[in-house]
């Protein structure tokens, strides 16, 4: 089975930040990764598939790239909206999470 | 757009089976290729995949779940449902199903439903 590996496993930062996640896969998936986020309570809500493809609706400040084993997430300005759990997913594994904190 | 909500039994007790349904409104479940699935959260952890149903009726289950788990489709009532069968505590989760889109090898979720907490209990 492929593993998939976030981190960090939380991050700190301020509004207006740089934020960048990693994920890691445990062999080649090519391009064949999502990425959600999750606030508590509710439901993931799906922000990036095939690695880099804007889901409609979702703010162009979340981006994401990679290929084969590494992949990342970013938020080139971080706004209160943004503070929430990020999960990377590929077939039917997810990653553990990356909870992204106030600083 | 297409919407889902779970429902069912928010309380079960330790043996039993587990049993929801996921009501799909703005579309219709048996149109496109979609694979319909279902998902679960424990208070405070990740994401873990229980199985899914094509529209075909065709099933893929977690391999760790596989024993327990069996997922159904009612396309006259535009639902699917998922029971799992002799619940312990550690069954106590978040169910949320979710629609998947893509392939038979590569898919994500969207939408998902809110989500209903189911805690095993006696």
């Amino acid at each position: 089975d492929i593993q998939m590996t976030q981190s960090p496993s939380t991050l700190s930062a301020s509004v207006g930040d740089r934020v960048t996640i990693t994920c890691r896969a445990s062999q080649s998936i090519s391009s064949w990764l999502a990425w959600y986020q999750q606030k508590p309570g509710k439901a993931p809500k799906l922000l990036i598939y095939k690695a880099s493809s804007l889901e409609s609706g979702v703010p162009s400040r979340f981006s994401g790239s990679g290929s084969g084993t590494e992949f990342t997430l970013t938020i080139s300005s971080l706004q209160p909206d943004d503070f929430a759990t990020y999960y990377c997913q590929h077939q039917e594994t997810f990653g553990q999470g990356t909870k992204v904190e106030i600083k | 757009q297409v919407q889902l909500q779970e429902s069912g039994p928010g309380l079960v007790k330790p043996s039993q089976t587990l049993s929801l349904t996921c009501t799909v409104s703005g579309g219709s479940i048996s149109s496109g290729s979609y694979y319909w699935s279902w998902i679960r959260q424990p208070a405070g952890k990740g994401l873990e995949w229980i199985g899914r149903i094509y529209t075909s009726g065709s099933t893929n289950y977690n391999p760790s779940l596989k024993s327990r788990v069996t997922i159904s489709v009612d396309t006259s009532k535009n639902q699917f449902s998922l029971k799992l069968s002799s619940v312990t505590a550690a069954d106590t989760a978040v169910y949320y199903c979710a629609r998947g889109t893509g392939s038979s090898w590569y898919w994500w979720f969207d939408p998902w439903g809110q989500g209903t907490l189911v805690t095993v209990s006696s």
